[in-house]
């Protein structure tokens, strides 16, 4: 089956300062990308979805300058969450969907967790 | 827009026993995808089934099979014997045929499968 990869697994940042996580394809071209961000024992919430090459699209009530997300190759995206702050703190997953994708399947990464101090 | 509900926050089962979960959502559309997710404590998001809306046939895999009901907008997700391993939390999730991959979750029902 398809794989896709985040790193890092877990961060732990001061307040201030940027993050950025990485979210690969690696077995496959991944022509869009999806954030989401959950909370404990709740569902995800997609942030923004991206496609190889252009701009990011993001979901209503997410900021776009808070929360930078590149798509610059077929197998890997970025999110930059910027000036992180304590509510900044969260489980990020990112998943990767190509053109052969079976059914419109989507392929998840383990997820990262985002710590600011 | 799409709405997912997963009434039941959280259930329980014996080992071995059969369970079903429950998902109802709303949408004006016809053509679409249906799945139902596991998120173990890992935290790695698996698929378990996916529906066709054009199937009328309920998807089956191994132990997991939905029952589909198009015009009542269910989609339930039955497990049968119950293992251990099936503890996780199981969202409900739905995606338009056009919108490129996009999902709508559910609340998701946490399963804890008791020995």
């Amino acid at each position: 089956g398809a794989v896709v990869s985040q790193h890092p697994s877990r961060v732990i940042c001061k307040s201030g300062t940027s993050v950025k996580i990485e979210c690969r394809s690696l077995d496959f071209q991944a022509t869009t990308m999806f954030w989401y961000r959950q909370f404990p024992k709740k569902s995800l919430m997609l942030m923004a979805t991206s496609n190889e090459g252009s701009k990011a699209t993001y979901e209503q009530g997410v900021e776009k300058d808070k929360f930078l997300i590149n798509h610059a190759s077929l197998t890997l995206s970025t999110l930059t969450v910027t000036s992180a702050h304590p509510e900044d703190s969260s489980f990020y997953i990112c998943s990767a969907r190509g053109l052969a994708g079976v059914g419109n399947e989507q392929f998840f990464g383990p997820g990262t967790r985002l710590t600011v101090l | 827009a799409q709405t997912v509900t997963q009434s039941q926050p959280e259930m329980s089962v014996q080992e071995a026993e059969t369970v079903t979960l429950s998902c109802t959502y709303d949408t004006s559309e016809n053509n679409y995808y249906l799945f139902w997710y596991k998120q173990p404590p890992s935290r790695q998001m698996i698929l378990v089934i996916r529906q066709e809306a054009y199937k009328q046939q309920n998807a089956t895999e191994n132990r997991f099979s939905v029952n589909f009901q198009k015009a009542a907008k269910s989609f339930s997700l039955k497990i049968s014997d119950s293992q251990l391993g099936d503890t996780a939390m199981y969202f409900c999730a739905f995606m338009k045929i056009t919108s490129y991959g996009k999902l709508t979750f559910g609340q998701g029902t946490i399963l804890t499968v008791h020995p």
